[in-house]
């Protein structure tokens, strides 16, 4: 079936710095990647889309200057928290969809801890 | 944009006994009605799915019924154990477009 991998699976970083998490696809080629955050005991809240190629849209309320999201091909992408700071301790999902069809398939997840 | 209730947001059951974890959707237009689990830590699991031309799915232990005209969906696990114990989520969507999760419901299922 259908592989996502998602590195790192947990980073502690300093506060101020940037921290990079990946998302590949590893059999299949996806059109379209979602990246989620999800706070202690609360739901999956999707942060942003991205597609091959193009910019990535962000939901209401997400700094995407922040938040940036590359999806450079169609087996990556990429998140990199900037300027992290301690409210920004998460864990990050990401998702990838094959387009035109209704399977969307996990990341593992990264737990990002800023200290 | 869709709006998504999800209830109840807890559920403690005794082994054995079934389950039923409804979800509430505003979007018309949505046409995909999976269900997920999620245990601690890890990535959310698809248990079951539902599109809009079917109104029930079974699938062993589990099944999710779909009202199409009231827009809701339930997700129903009958003979629960205690490894059904985890959290569950709702996430209508249409098509191959982003989803979007409920609150979730804590199961537990009592030994």
């Amino acid at each position: 079936g259908a592989v996502v991998s998602q590195h790192p699976s947990w980073v502690i970083c300093k506060s101020g710095t940037s921290v990079k998490i990946e998302c590949r696809s590893l059999d299949f080629q996806a059109t379209t990647m979602f990246w989620y955050r999800q706070f202690p005991k609360q739901s999956l809240m999707l942060m942003a889309t991205s597609n091959e190629g193009s910019k990535a849209t962000y939901e209401q309320g997400v700094e995407k200057d922040k938040f940036l999201i590359n999806h450079a091909s169609l087996t990556l992408s990429t998140l990199t928290v900037t300027s992290a700071h301690p409210e920004d301790s998460s864990f990050y999902i990401c998702s990838a969809s094959t387009g035109g069809a209704y399977g969307y398939t996990f990341g593992s997840g990264t737990r990002l801890t800023v200290v | 944009g869709e709006n998504v209730e999800q209830h109840p947001s807890t559920l403690s059951v005794q082994e054995g006994d079934s389950a039923v974890i409804k979800c509430t959707y505003s979007d018309s237009a949505s046409n995909y009605f999976p269900w997920y689990k999620q245990e601690l830590g890890k990535r959310p699991q698809l248990i079951i799915d539902i599109r809009s031309n079917v109104g029930e799915k079974k699938d062993q232990r589990i099944a999710v019924t779909l009202n199409k005209t009231a827009k809701h969906f339930s997700l129903h696990i009958t003979e629960t154990q205690p490894e059904d114990s985890a959290v569950y989520f709702c996430a209508p969507g249409v098509g191959s477009e982003k989803l979007v999760f409920g609150k979730g419901t804590k199961l537990t299922v009592n030994p």
